[in-house]
């Protein structure tokens, strides 16, 4: 079974600087899609960011990027540039039929 | 916006009622999944579509059940609620293969006294 590991239970950055939230995954499948989802207070869960197994360039999205390691299983998010509306919990995900999600990481960006 | 719609938002109900929560989606997508999340926000699968007529359990034991009679509509149905059964529950949907965006509802937050 995958199971999806994030040790960052919270975080902080000030406004402008660099954040980098961690997540490892195991799987035994080779082939598999690996996400960013953002949950804002009181909103919406939505995507940040994916990265596709089969591709080794790091998926980037704007201010967002990841740094995806797949012999160490690792799939990192890179927030630059933090804005105060970056708040959130942040859940990395693995992906195939089922989603199964890391415990997440709640994101403070202190002004 | 996504089109993936919960309702209620917000539900108190007394113990030993039989509720159901509801979920649609207007992207024809055929995967669709239920999560509670406990108050640490950490999210568990407690049972998942992968179209009309297919329902699977997932991960976290639910005494809940569901249906999937119709491609955009996955209740969730509680035969007699109890108080353990107090959380957020979250309803997402995503169609094609395994690079596809999941989108979720906006949740329902159900408190049973």
């Amino acid at each position: 079974a995958q199971t999806v590991t994030q040790s960052q239970p919270e975080m902080s950055v000030q406004e402008a600087e660099t954040v980098t939230l961690s997540c490892t995954y195991d799987t035994s499948e080779s082939d598999y899609y690996l996400f960013w989802y953002k949950q804002p207070p009181s909103r919406q869960m939505i995507l940040v960011i994916r990265q596709e197994a089969y591709k080794q360039q790091n998926a980037t999205e704007n201010r967002f990027s990841v740094n995806f390691q797949k012999a160490a299983k690792s799939f990192s998010l890179k927030i630059s540039d933090s804005q105060l509306g970056d708040a959130a919990m942040y859940f990395c995900a693995f992906q195939d039929d089922k989603i199964i999600f890391g415990k997440g990481t709640r994101l403070h960006i202190l002004p | 916006e996504a089109d993936i719609y919960q309702t209620p938002r917000y539900l108190v109900i007394g113990t030993g009622k039989k509720i159901t929560l509801e979920c649609s989606q207007t992207m024809g997508h055929d995967k669709m999944y239920w999560y509670q999340q406990d108050p640490g926000m950490e999210l568990h699968l407690i049972h998942y579509s992968y179209g009309v007529n297919s329902t699977e359990k997932g991960d976290l034991s639910s005494e809940s059940t569901v249906s999937r009679i119709r491609t955009e509509h996955f209740p969730l149905t509680l035969e007699s609620a109890r108080p353990s059964h107090t959380s957020q529950y979250l309803c997402a949907s995503r169609g094609g293969g395994g690079n596809t965006e999941a989108f979720f509802g906006q949740g329902t937050r159900l408190t049973v006294v």
